[in-house]
Formats: structure tokens, C-alpha cells, sequence
């Protein structure tokens, strides 16, 4: 069975800083997909960034980024000049290729100070 | 992208009483429809699985009398609570298999129902 977790339950950064939000998996799958999602006071899901497993290059969107490291079943999440509006719950999800699952791990609360 | 809509937003019911919850995807046919529970403070877990015109398959722990999943139709899927509890209290958030139109194994999530059962 396939494991995610989120060590960091609540995290701060101020206006314009950059903060790293971890995430570490565990499966015996070769082929799956991570994402982070974020979701907002208004609880709807947002999809932040997708990796692909069977990529080397971490994938970036913006001002959002990740440090995916295979071997390590590690994929941080690295926000760049971070606003306001990033203050929400951070859930990196794991999903097997072909399934449409998620497994979700517990989250991380991100504030962003002004 | 895809449009999900999910009705109601917010529901309160007394205990013993049933709830209805609608997914309904807006733009796209769903042949599979994923169920999520959020209890406070904590993350998704899956409930079920529906496909259109079958039977719904529940993850380990889920009463299938409990949460009668009903996927009638490609563009709606229905969540019913039966005999609802207070623990039944939590946030419930449908999504349906958009089949790679959003890209590659991303799904798109409903805003959730938030239901309180006193």
C-alpha cells in the first residue's frame, strides 16, 4: 500500500520570502504520478503542480516548484515570492499511473505573513 | 477546464434523517466518479468508486448501506447518507474522471458539502 506523509503541520513565511513545504511517499510502484494541491479557506481543491515519476526534471508553474528526488521518495514543494493569497491547507497526493486514486497525505497549513 | 458542480454547499440535518448530495460535471461525460471524505482538520480519504450503470465499490471501512453511491447517468453522481449521525458530520468532496481532457491523471474536485448532523 502506498503512504503519504506530510511532516510539517503548520508552516509560516513572510511576504515575498520563499518557503519549502516536504513531502515523503512510500510505494513499491514504478510508474505514478505526485501532485500538490492547495486548498483555500473556501475548501476547493487546486490542483498547484503534477510530476511524473518516469521524469528526472522537477517540474515548475510559476512561482511554484519541486525537488523531486526518486530514490529519496522525497517531492518538496518550493514557493518563490510568496503572496497572501498562497496562505492555505498544502496536500501532496500520490496517484498511481491508471488509477485516478489519490492518496492523499495530512497537509500542511501554510500562513503567509504581510 | 472542467466544471464541477456540487450541490448542496452546506447542509444541516437532524440525526436519523437521509442527505442527498449531487456531482454533477458540467462539460464532460464521467464514467467514473471518485468520492472523498474530509473530517476536520485532516485530509481526503476515498470513500468509493462509482462507474455509470454499475455498482459502486468502497474502500475498506465505508458502510455501502451507509453512503448509497447512485451513478445514473454520465454526468451526475449522487452520494446519499443514510440515517445520518453526528459523526457522520465532515466535508464530503466528489470527483469525477474527466478522462485526461485537464491532462494526464489530473482530476478536478466539486467544492465540497459541508454536512453537520445534530
Amino acid at each position: 500500500a502506498q503512504t503519504v506523509t506530510q511532516s510539517q503541520p503548520e508552516m509560516s513565511v513572510q511576504e515575498a520570502e520563499t518557503v519549502t513545504l516536504s513531502c515523503t511517499y512510500d510505494t513499491s510502484e514504478n510508474n505514478y504520478y505526485l501532485f500538490w494541491y492547495k486548498q483555500p479557506p473556501s475548501r476547493q481543491m487546486i490542483l498547484v503542480i503534477r510530476q511524473e515519476a518516469y521524469k528526472q526534471q522537477n517540474a515548475t508553474e510559476n512561482r511554484f516548484s519541486v525537488n523531486f528526488q526518486k530514490a529519496a521518495k522525497s517531492f518538496s514543494l518550493k514557493i518563490s515570492d510568496s503572496q497572501l493569497g498562497d496562505t492555505a491547507m498544502y496536500f501532496c497526493a500520490f496517484m498511481k499511473a491508471g488509477t485516478y486514486k489519490y492518496i492523499f497525505g495530512t497537509g500542511t497549513r501554510l500562513k503567509v505573513l504581510a | 477546464g472542467a466544471v464541477v458542480s456540487q450541490h448542496p454547499s452546506w447542509v444541516i440535518c437532524k440525526s436519523g434523517t437521509s442527505v442527498k448530495i449531487e456531482c454533477r460535471s458540467l462539460d464532460f461525460q464521467a464514467t467514473t466518479m471518485f468520492w472523498y471524505r474530509q473530517f476536520p482538520k485532516q485530509s481526503l480519504m476515498l470513500m468509493a468508486t462509482s462507474n455509470e450503470g454499475s455498482k459502486a465499490t468502497y474502500e475498506q471501512g465505508v458502510e455501502k448501506d451507509k453512503f448509497l453511491i447512485n451513478h445514473a447517468s454520465l454526468t451526475l453522481s449522487t452520494l446519499t447518507v443514510t440515517s445520518a449521525h453526528p459523526e457522520d458530520s465532515s466535508f464530503y468532496i466528489c470527483s469525477p474522471d474527466q478522462g485526461g481532457r485537464a491532462g494526464k491523471n489530473i482530476q478536478y474536485f466539486g467544492a465540497g458539502t459541508r454536512l453537520s448532523v445534530l
